[in-house]
Formats: C-alpha cells, structure tokens, sequence
C-alpha cells in the first residue's frame, strides 16, 4: 500500500523569506511523486512532478522540490514566497502502472506581507 | 484548450436520493478519476476509467458507482444518499493511463446532502 505524510498543517511565512511545505511517502518500487495546489473554491492545479532522473525539479510558479530516496521525501521549496502563494498544498504519489493517486491531507500555505 | 468541465457545480440532495455527477475531460485525454474531498478525510480516491474500463477502485461502498463513455466523458453516480456523503467531487483527467502522467482537474462538483 502507499501513502503520503504532510506533517504540518499549517506553513506560514513572511512574503520574501524561502518556503518550504514537507512531505514524506511509502511505496513499494520507484515513486512518481507530485504536487499540486488548491485555491479557494476551485479544483487542484498541477504544480511538478518527479518521474526519474534529477532529484531536484522545478514547476510553475518558481517552485520546486528535491526527491531524497534515502529520506523519502519530496519536499516542495520557493526561495521567495509570495502572497499569492497562499493556497493549500498536496504531496501525491502515484503507482508506476495503476492510475490510483493517494494524496497528502494537505498543508494550508500563509503568506503574509 | 478547454479544461475539465463538472456539471454540475452544486447540489442539494435530501437523504435516500440519488444523483449523478459529470466530467467531461480535456480533448484527447483518456483517463478520468474522481476523488471525494471533504474537511475530515482529505482527497480520498473513488475510482480511475480509461478507454471506458475501471481500472481502478477505491475503498468506497458499492452505491458510488461510474462508467466512462466512448468520447472519454464520466459520469458518477451514487445511491441512497447519506449525510455523509456531503463533499466536494473532484474529477481528474490525463492523457495517459501511466503514473507518470499528471492530472488536471476539474472545479469541482459540491454536493449538500440533506
């Protein structure tokens, strides 16, 4: 079975200051891992995903998030937050064949002025 | 290129109904998934089509059922309504039924049940 660990609920920090939203996963054989976010009242929007190669990849919106196999983790990280980036965020892992995804509960990103 | 479409947007059901919930996907994709999102329980996966087949099943009761249509569009249905069962219904499509393939989603359906 698979699963995805967003450990804080809850991010905040100053506009300017770097970000960084945690996430941790477990699944048998090689991960393809994503994040998307979540803007009030509308659907997700895919933000970046790994497949192979480099561990660190970079998405919309000047984010991006470094893969540790050894940790498990798929952090995302921006080294300027902006107010904008104020929304929910998920961490998802997908099977390598099946197209069954199983998301994080999410962290609320607060960025203030 | 049109995104994925869910009608409709809202719902307000009372308890023991039934409804069905449409997604139409992004021109050429042939994968569409939905997912439950509520406060408490986060996104939970309901089930994943392509090429009109469910591939893919979550652990939901047999009265949320799906099918998938020859031009790829979905629908979702599910009986006997509980309170439960309020949530928002997210649908999902990608070109490809590989997990490497990242989804697009759909605004949502929300649904009241009373």
């Amino acid at each position: 079975a698979q699963s995805v660990a967003q450990p804080e609920d809850q991010v905040n920090v100053a506009e300017g200051n770097p970000l960084t939203v945690k996430c941790t996963y477990s699944v048998s054989g090689n991960p393809y891992l994503f994040w998307y976010v979540q803007y009030p009242n509308r659907g997700l929007q895919f933000l970046l995903k790994y497949i192979t190669g480099d561990n660190l990849v970079k998405g919309s919106y000047g984010f991006e998030a470094e893969f540790n196999k050894s940790q498990t983790s798929f952090h995302l990280k921006k080294p300027s937050a902006l107010v904008s980036d104020s929304a929910l965020y998920f961490c998802a892992v997908r099977d390598t064949n099946a197209g069954k995804s199983t998301f994080g509960d999410g962290t609320t990103l607060t960025v203030k002025p | 290129k049109a995104g994925v479409t869910q009608t409709p947007r809202y719902l307000i059901k009372t308890r023991g109904q039934q409804v069905t919930l449409s997604c139409s996907p992004i021109s050429g994709h042939r994968s569409v998934s939905w997912y439950q999102q509520t406060p408490g329980q986060g996104l939970q996966f309901l089930f994943e089509y392509f090429s009109e087949t469910q591939r893919n099943k979550g652990n939901f009761p047999g009265r949320f059922s799906g099918r998938q249509f020859s031009n790829s569009r979905s629908e979702m249905n599910v009986s006997t309504l509980e309170l439960g069962d309020s949530a928002l219904y997210l649908c999902a499509s990608s070109l490809g039924q590989g997990g490497d393939n990242e989804q697009f989603f759909g605004p949502g359906t929300r649904l009241t049940v009373l």
